[in-house]
């Protein structure tokens, strides 16, 4: 079946720096890849839909300079947090469309800013 | 896409089926109900899907109503690891509006399986 491959699974870093994500789907192409940030006891609020080749669309109140979207292959999409910051520490998902219907979903990254 | 009521959680016990409710009175003709489920620190995972008609796989069953208002995703001998917080989402097939059409989450309903 389609497979997301999100990594790192879990990083830590510190405030100031920056934080790459990776998204890769193993066994097909993706076109379109979504990002989503989930908090603590909340729900998945996506935060950009991204297509290969083309800039990202971000929603609405998401910077779109802090979170810098890249999704140069139909296999690979990342996300980078730059100037992290504590209030950025939360669950990172990403998910891309394998057919008509379905969406396939990372297994999240856990990032944790000091 | 329309909205989706769902209870903030439920339990049930272990061996026994469970019946997850999901309200969608603004859904239209064109809109699908997606289930998926989310265990705790994973990315969601796709359960089931369907228009009008009752669908069944091998994780689930979808029992739609005839004025398709409202559903019932049902487990039908539920585990500990059915666990999680299951997500009932109404919208129109990406075949309509692209691969770029979003999925949008709601707040879910919590299962919680006992031994």
């Amino acid at each position: 079946g389609a497979v997301v491959s999100q990594h790192p699974s879990w990083v830590i870093c510190k405030s100031g720096t920056s934080v790459k994500i990776e998204c890769r789907s193993l066994d097909f192409q993706a076109t379109t890849m979504f990002w989503y940030r989930q908090f603590p006891k909340q729900s998945l609020m996506l935060m950009a839909t991204s297509n290969e080749g083309s800039k990202a669309t971000y929603e609405q109140g998401v910077e779109k300079d802090k979170f810098l979207i890249n999704h140069a292959s139909l296999t690979l999409s990342t996300l980078t947090v730059t100037s992290a910051h504590p209030e950025d520490s939360s669950f990172y998902i990403c998910s891309a469309t394998t057919d008509s219907y379905g969406y396939t979903f990372g297994s999240g990254t856990r990032l944790t800013v000091v | 896409d329309a909205k989706t009521t769902q209870p903030t959680s439920m339990d049930c016990a272990e061996g026994r089926a469970a019946n997850l409710p999901c309200n969608h009175s603004t859904i239209s003709g064109n809109e699908y109900v997606y289930w998926y489920r989310q265990i705790h620190s994973q990315g969601p995972q796709y359960i089931i899907h369907g228009l009008k008609n009752n669908e069944t796989n091998e994780m689930a069953s979808l029992i739609i109503t005839e004025d398709r208002k409202s559903s019932t995703l049902i487990l039908p001998h539920a585990t500990l690891r059915d666990t999680a917080v299951y997500y009932c989402i109404v919208r129109v097939a990406p075949t309509l509006t692209g691969a770029n059409s979003k999925l949008t989450f709601g707040k879910g309903i919590t299962l919680s399986v006992r031994p």
